[in-house]
């Protein structure tokens, strides 16, 4: 079965760090890129990062670029969140995904239950 | 823009037609993928690549482009899909991705 599954949320206080982890399962993990997306409460979903299927290449919003990382180890089939000066604002479900990242396209179709963040004092 | 904008809400009644729209700029040299979030759920792919419907997505789901608008159509609307959609594409950068503003489906 086809499965990622996310792990690492809980509560931080505003200004501390956490790290997220991805485990996959089921498919040819480095054969794919990977995608972390978060939704806030009540919110849209927000595409957060992304990196190459073999890890060479990364991709990050402007509302997370600093402050989180994003990596991968091939050899565990583990995709990796470092999150660090966490903001209320960060407060979220966060997704990983897997998928494909083409010149002209990119689609993700395999997709976490999620993991809770949630950033407060 | 760095946006993609959807309608938030729509209606349509069982087994009628829903069209729903994705506008940006950056349609216009990037394809457009679609995702299907029920509530509580994690989202579904239920178009890549503008057009292509993913292995166990109905038929009645299809996509189209044109310009600088991407659409997705369900045609003969179940009841299953009364869910939030939500489009996605590579910014003008090309350097990052955005997701749509989201549209609520609701089936009458």
């Amino acid at each position: 079965e086809v499965q990622l599954m996310e792990s690492g949320g809980g509560l931080i206080q505003p200004g501390g760090s956490l790290r997220l982890s991805c485990a996959a399962s089921g498919f040819s993990f480095s054969n794919f890129a990977m995608n972390w997306v978060r939704q806030a409460p009540g919110k849209g979903l927000e595409w957060v990062s992304a990196i190459s299927a073999s890890g060479a290449t990364t991709y990050s919003a402007d509302s997370v670029k600093g402050r989180f990382t994003i990596s991968r180890d091939n050899s565990q089939n583990t995709l990796y969140l470092q999150m660090s000066s966490l903001r209320a604002e960060d407060t979220a479900v966060y997704y990983c995904a897997g998928g494909v990242i083409g010149y002209y396209y990119s689609y993700m179709d395999v997709w976490g239950k999620g993991t809770t963040v949630t950033v407060s004092s | 823009s760095s946006e993609l904008t959807q309608d938030p809400a729509v209606s349509v009644a069982l087994g009628q037609t829903v069209r729903i729209t994705c506008q940006g700029d950056f349609l216009r040299n990037y394809y457009a993928s679609w995702y299907q979030q029920r509530p509580g759920q994690a989202p579904v792919l239920v178009i890549y690549n503008k057009d292509n419907r993913p292995s166990g997505i109905p038929d009645r789901f299809s996509g189209s482009s044109s310009g600088n608008t991407a659409s997705l159509t369900i045609t003969g609307a179940q009841a299953e899909d009364e869910a939030d959609y939500y489009c996605n594409s590579r910014d003008t950068s090309g350097n990052q991705f955005v997701f749509g503003t989201g549209t609520k489906v609701t089936v009458l």
